[in-house]
């Protein structure tokens, strides 16, 4: 199993370009989820998925959209860049529902904006 | 929402000794704390829970304290070791069936040889 994957590792854009963060997961979870990771501010809930077809505000969506394309795919997409959302993004999945709740995380996503 | 507040947000200790880090939270109706490791350079993983209905919890090195009555819970590592050198996040979650989970701020553990 690859757990959770994401692409790109790296990405550098322009302020107002556009791009798509991809994420899947092959462990058959439910939910997943999309956090951004700043110095000194830990990771903040950016968007969820509950489940297949549901997609929910996490504490800092300004800026976001989400699709949850299918069970395995959650993708983020920032549609006008700005040096504040320069960050690296984490995308997780856990299995809804369960005893655990454990988080998986993906490798994360390095994204600069200038 | 839920507020998770965490401290020191670094710490510094000698190897073998242990270590403690603490966490807060704002939301009486949350059940579930777990804490997650995150070494340089990788992503957050999962070392150890708990849950409301639970006092402490231990993993060999690891235990987790939880104090209900005053919000707070606890992370110990004792006898520490150079491979616990990483950042350490809190975090809490009212379930829900949602797992959504909000964290700390992170403490950057350095383990002094």
């Amino acid at each position: 199993n690859a757990g959770v994957t994401q692409t790109p590792k790296f990405q550098v854009l322009k302020t107002g370009q556009s791009m798509t963060l991809q994420c899947a997961q092959d462990m058959n979870h439910n939910s997943m989820y999309w956090y951004r990771q700043d110095p000194g501010m830990g990771l903040r809930l950016i968007y969820y998925s509950a489940s297949e077809g549901t997609t929910d505000k996490g504490e800092v969506p300004n800026g976001y959209n989400v699709s949850r394309l299918n069970k395995r795919e959650f993708s983020l997409r920032l549609e006008s860049a700005a040096p504040s959302q320069t960050s690296v993004y984490f995308c997780a999945s856990s299995k809804r529902g369960q005893a655990s709740y454990e988080q998986y995380f993906g490798p994360g996503t390095r994204l600069t904006v200038t | 929402g839920e507020n998770v507040e965490q401290h020191p947000s670094t710490l510094s200790v000698q190897e073998g000794d242990s270590a403690v880090i603490k966490c807060t939270y704002s939301d009486s109706a949350s059940n579930y704390f777990p804490w997650y490791k995150q070494e340089l350079g990788k992503r957050p993983q999962l070392i150890i829970d708990i849950r409301s209905n639970v006092g402490e919890k231990k993993d060999q090195r690891i235990a987790v304290t939880l104090n209900k009555t005053a919000k707070h819970f606890s992370l110990h590592i004792t006898e520490t070791q150079p491979e616990d050198s990483a950042v350490y996040f809190c975090a809490a979650s009212w379930g829900g069936g949602n797992e959504k989970l909000t964290f700390g701020t992170g403490t950057r553990l350095t383990i002094i040889p």
